[in-house]
């Protein structure tokens, strides 16, 4: 099992430039996320979405959407991109969202690491 | 204040010796909680939730403290590869993370 793959890895965009970054997880989890994580703060949820064609807005969703068409991926765009997007994303997928605590554990990608100029 | 408050560090530790952080929270209805693991330009990974009579793994001793709102990691003969950030998590409808503490374990 790869667990939770994100492409691309790295990427340079100019401001108001676009781009999609694909999550994929084959550990059939219904929920799964995305995350920023920058210096000296904690990661901070953008999106996350319960289950297939279900999306939410995290705490911080501005400048962002996704999409779930497919269980196993969950996109995440950014239509112009701004250097305060500048960030490591972080894609997860968990089993459960509550409840049981080893339900809980969240398997995260790689991440991308993301710079606008 | 902050859902979930850590001491960033860095903790400079001699290898062999023991360590402890610990993290407060500020929503007395959380329900659970986790210590996750991160390495440097890595992704985080869970090191091991934390469970009210407190838990064991080896090394690593995880307790909680729901009347004071914190939880607590100590690291007994603390090897080389344990020099990370630790993540401490909290589950109220939603994980929140915390800041990390950083750790480095020096020969």
């Amino acid at each position: 099992n790869a667990g939770v793959t994100q492409t691309p890895k790295f990427r340079v965009l100019k401001t108001g430039q676009s781009m999609t970054l694909l999550c994929a997880q084959d550990m059939n989890h219904e929920y799964m996320y995305w995350y920023r994580q920058d210096p000296g703060m904690g990661l901070r949820l953008i999106h996350y979405s319960v289950g297939e064609g279900t999306t939410a807005k995290g705490e911080v969703p501005d400048g962002y959407n996704v999409s779930r068409l497919k269980k196993q991926n969950f996109l995440l765009g950014l239509e112009s991109a701004a250097p305060s997007q500048t960030s490591v994303y972080f894609c997860a997928s968990s089993y459960g969202l509550a409840g049981e605590a080893s339900r809980n554990e969240q398997f995260f990608g790689p991440g991308t690491r993301l710079t606008v100029l | 204040r902050k859902e979930v408050e850590q001491d960033p560090g860095p903790f400079n530790v001699p290898e062999g010796a023991t360590v402890a952080f610990n993290c407060t929270y500020s929503n007395s209805a959380s329900q659970s909680f986790f210590w996750y693991r991160q390495d440097c330009r890595k992704e985080p990974k869970l090191l091991m939730s934390v469970y009210s009579s407190g838990n064991e793994d080896g090394r690593f001793t995880a307790q909680l403290n729901r009347a004071s709102q914190y939880i607590s990691l100590l690291i007994r003969d603390s090897k080389l590869s344990d020099s990370a950030t630790y993540l401490c998590v909290v589950n109220h409808e939603k994980l929140t993370f915390g800041t990390g503490t950083r750790l480095t374990i020096i020969p």
